[in-house]
């Protein structure tokens, strides 16, 4: 059974880092892109980056480069997303989702179950 | 960038009533790359439909996709009580961003 499992909840103040992350299980992790998508309280969906854990390709989304950082590491089939410095604005729940071609442009089947990240001072 | 309108904002409708459910993308999308997820409050979205029109894995047959260039449509024959839900549509045919809609959100008359 594929299964995306995230890390929990994070509560930080603005100017902290933070990285949170996705475990994958149940298919061959390094052969398939994982994308990370912000949800803000109340709102849509937002497609932020993707990564090929087999050779770490990114891409990112415009609106996030230059604001997190996407990772992997493929020894323990997990990818990450990472601030260095975080703001109020990031306030909301982060999803990983496992891209379902084999391509870094295709539909998500597989969704973690959200890591709620809150920043408060 | 692809942008997506996603009409109509909420729908009310009653068990038992067909859903129709309108994707309008502002540039063509190639090869009919376009996906619909529904997501149900506190849970994570989950995927329907996929290339425009295939339904993903153990979604019932009442959900149906169609459309093409920069119109799509998902309609939902018979609303069912687990139905009632936000929908969101996904364009992934051209470079990232591959951008979601702002979601139709289904709820009970």
């Amino acid at each position: 059974e594929v299964q995306l499992v995230q890390s929990g909840a994070e509560v930080k103040k603005p100017g902290e880092s933070l990285k949170i992350s996705c475990k994958g299980s149940g298919y061959i992790f390094n052969n398939y892109w994982i994308a990370w998508v912000r949800q803000m309280p109340g709102k849509g969906l937002e497609w932020m980056g993707i990564i090929y854990p087999g050779d770490s390709d990114t891409r990112y989304s415009p609106s996030f480069q230059g604001q997190v950082t996407i990772s992997a590491d493929k020894s323990i089939s997990t990818a990450y997303v990472q601030w260095s410095s975080l703001k109020a604005s990031d306030t909301a729940m982060y999803y990983c989702a496992r891209e379902g071609r084999g391509d870094y442009s295709g539909h998500f089947d597989y969704w973690g179950q959200g890591t709620l990240v809150t920043v408060s001072s | 960038e692809i942008g997506l309108t996603q009409s109509p904002g909420t729908l009310s409708l009653s068990p038992g009533e067909r859903a129709t459910l309108s994707c309008r993308a502002s540039q063509s999308v190639i090869n009919k790359s376009l996906a619909w997820y529904q997501q149900k409050r506190g849970q994570a979205p989950r995927l329907l439909i996929y290339g425009a029109s295939s339904r993903a894995t153990g979604i019932p047959d009442r959900f149906s996709g169609s459309g093409s260039e920069t119109d799509f449509t998902l309609t939902i024959s018979r609303l069912e009580p687990e139905d009632f839900a936000v929908y969101y549509c996904q364009q992934y045919g051209s470079s990232p961003p591959f951008t979601f809609g702002p979601g139709t959100k289904v709820d009970i008359k």
